[in-house]
């Protein structure tokens, strides 16, 4: 039982590339989740998706896109990437609502993306 | 913004208990208070949640006002590895409301 997993890693991109973080969950979540997070700040929340085939924005989903076609995958692209850009991005899911709507969220270990 | 305040750095000595506070007057009925704490750049990590009673697992306590207007984490042995960012988070779980504010960094003294 992996968890939830993202790749890759590590990217640094050129100013105007275009990649996607893949982020894979195990666990039969309903509910997953795209976080940034800089340096010193607490994480913010980008797009997340209440069910295969749904996405939402959150706080601050400028300059990014989401696709949920499986429920077990969440795909962050960068369509044309920008230094501001540069930050740890965070996969997370959870449980469904519900009767169980207090079950924490669980996370992966994180991408490093650099834009140069 | 966050809903929760929590005091920006702590230190505890090694072996001994480290009490961390989160203030959360605004909380609402339905709403869970949840602690995250996040080592080096590793992803956050759940310790424990709870809604109105005290909470207990193998990481730590949760104690939560009647009130429900403050809460304490307790790591009652505290040791070097535990040594991190704790997050305190007010809502539910799914959506949008589940904020993370920057934390208390809790060091870890020998």
């Amino acid at each position: 039982n992996a968890g939830v997993t993202q790749t890759p890693k590590f990217r640094v991109l050129k100013t105007g590339q275009s990649m996607t973080l893949l982020c894979a969950q195990d666990m039969n979540h309903e509910y997953m989740y795209w976080y940034r997070q800089d340096p010193g700040m607490g994480l913010r929340l980008i797009h997340y998706s209440v069910g295969e085939g749904t996405t939402a924005k959150g706080e601050v989903p400028d300059g990014y896109n989401v696709s949920r076609l499986k429920k077990q995958n969440f795909l962050l692209g960068l369509e044309s990437a920008a230094p501001s850009q540069t930050s740890v991005y965070f996969c997370a899911s959870s449980y469904s609502w519900g009767t169980l709507s207090n079950q924490p969220q669980h996370f992966g270990d994180g991408t490093r993306l650099s834009i140069l | 913004d966050a809903k929760t305040t929590q005091p920006p750095s702590m230190d505890c000595a090694e072996g001994r208990a480290a009490n961390l506070p989160c203030n959360h007057s605004t909380i609402s009925g339905n709403e869970y208070v949840y602690w995250y704490r996040q080592i080096h750049s590793q992803g956050p990590q759940y310790i424990i949640h709870g809604l109105k009673n005290n909470e207990t697992n193998e990481m730590a306590s949760l104690i939560i006002t009647e009130d429900r207007k403050s809460s304490t984490l307790i790591l009652p042995h505290a040791t070097l590895r535990d040594t991190a960012v704790y997050y305190c988070i007010v809502g539910i779980s799914y959506g949008q409301n589940f904020v993370f504010g920057p934390g208390t960094r809790l060091s870890v003294l020998p």
